[in-house]
């Protein structure tokens, strides 16, 4: 099925060990974003990338680093894990329409995070 | 600030009922209003949006409301049955030049037989 596929679903690191989460689409979709989910904060964006070679930090990129590899693949990788970076990650894509169109972000089933 | 502010944060109703859940922006940038739906385990998915020229949308049992003067937009959800349980977000995007969202907190929504 057609989609956004992360991998790994579960990780367990320990605090200092780096990691990175991978995101690929094949909808053919510019735009790719990292979110992540923790409770009672909704979904706080990382890092985007509006097209292939271009990146962006979002609201919280501290302590994280991407990678757009090709208009399908969007990486995100922790360099030094903190326990504050226990969450659920979400990786999405977009389609980039213009104004009158309705579009809507296609989420990946996450990737559940904890830091020890 | 770009910020979407939702409430409740949970909300419990019996099945036949009507759960709204509300949302208030603040920016006037913001030109589209999308709602998700995530079930415990699987990520967001969209269920339902709106443009700030109409006030209300319909969807099957989803409803937009929009009051573009008052800055929000609310999710109405007719005859509600205990499938409808799950966490719901809004969002907003902004005629930035940019695709990017700012989700609301999520409303944890459970509807009891």
């Amino acid at each position: 099925n057609a989609g956004v596929t992360q991998t790994p679903k579960f990780q367990v690191l320990k605090t200092g060990q780096s990691m990175t989460l991978q995101c690929a689409q094949d909808m053919n979709h510019n735009s790719m974003y990292w979110y992540r989910q923790d409770p009672g904060m909704g979904l706080r964006l990382i890092y985007y990338s509006a097209s292939e070679g271009t990146t962006d930090k979002g609201e919280v990129p501290n302590g994280y680093n991407v990678s757009r590899l090709n208009k399908r693949e969007f990486s995100l990788r922790l360099e030094s894990a903190a326990p504050s970076q226990t969450s659920v990650y979400f990786c999405a894509s977009s389609d980039v329409q213009g104004p009158s169109m309705v579009y809507g972000y296609t989420f990946g089933s996450g990737t559940r995070l904890t830091v020890v | 600030q770009q910020q979407v502010k939702q409430s409740p944060q949970s909300l419990i109703v019996q099945k036949g009922g009507i759960p709204i859940i509300n949302c208030a922006y603040e920016n006037t940038a913001f030109d589209y209003f999308p709602w998700y739906q995530q079930f415990p385990g699987k990520g967001p998915a969209l269920l339902i949006a709106i443009r700030p020229d109409v006030s209300e949308k319909k969807e099957g049992r989803f409803t937009i409301s929009f009051n573009k003067s008052a800055k929000q937009f609310s999710l109405h959800i007719m005859d509600s049955q205990p499938g409808d349980s799950a966490t719901y977000f809004c969002a907003a995007r902004g005629n930035f030049g940019n695709e990017k969202l700012t989700f609301g907190t999520g409303t944890r929504l459970t509807i009891i037989p």
